[in-house]
């Protein structure tokens, strides 16, 4: 699969703030998704994104596909402990066997009250 | 139940045990992916199966073996694993056609230790 840089690798921040963290691949993926993944959960799917600068909101969350088709940014406003987590970007393409997720390392997010 | 369920959530075994992860979604999705997530990696794909027919393994070592009996169930048989196999593994689900987004939607992960 691609290899997808996520930036930053980890962030701490105080509730309130806003938070910004964004995804860079040296290819071209069809669709961007965003996960939250909690200790000992699996991931659990935020946003997709199907078209090249479409930008998509989930509450306080929201995400753009970028305008070269390689990278994607998320965006949380006003943090809140409950927002603590690990957050994944997946840039999704086709291949012979079907469509297939390239998934970066995750930034870990730390909220203090 | 609804989404994906994994069960065991949590595996300790031997490595010359024999144990399988079973997977099952709710969601009428026509595809399924068992993926392995270790610390500080990113998820690795290991298989995946389209209308129960498996269509990728990225290649994978045979002690995993997967089945998929329909298109609802997953299996992952394991045997004479290793200490470096220990990890989550996260099945996923999802519906793959002409139209469709084609969103993975994960299980909770069954947490695997090797002794």
């Amino acid at each position: 699969g691609q290899q997808l840089n996520q930036s930053p690798q980890s962030m701490f921040i105080q509730e309130g703030e806003d938070v910004s963290m964004n995804c860079t691949s040296s290819s071209i993926f069809n669709t961007w998704l965003w996960y939250k993944q909690d200790p000992g959960e699996g991931p659990v799917l935020l946003i997709a994104l199907y078209k090249a600068g479409e930008l998509t909101s989930n509450g306080r969350l929201t995400a753009q596909f970028g305008i070269t088709r390689k990278d994607s940014f998320l965006n949380i406003s006003a943090s809140i402990p409950s927002d603590v987590g690990i957050y994944f970007c997946a840039g999704q393409e086709w291949s012979n066997s079907g469509y297939a997720l390239n998934f970066g390392k995750g930034t870990s997010l730390l909220v203090t009250p | 139940e609804t989404g994906v369920t994994q069960t065991p959530r949590h595996l300790v075994m031997g490595m010359t045990n024999k144990k399988s992860l079973k997977c099952e979604q709710h969601l009428g999705h026509n595809a399924m992916y068992w993926y392995k997530q270790s610390a500080k990696k990113p998820l690795e794909l290991m298989f995946v199966y389209n209308f129960k027919e498996q269509t990728e393994n990225n290649s994978v070592p045979s002690r995993f073996s997967p089945e998929c009996p329909n298109s609802s169930h997953l299996f992952l048989h394991l045997h004479t694993l290793q200490p470096e196999d220990s990890a989550l593994y996260l099945c996923a689900s999802s519906q793959v056609g002409q139209g469709d987004g084609n969103e993975q939607f994960f299980g909770p992960g069954t947490r695997l230790t090797v002794l």
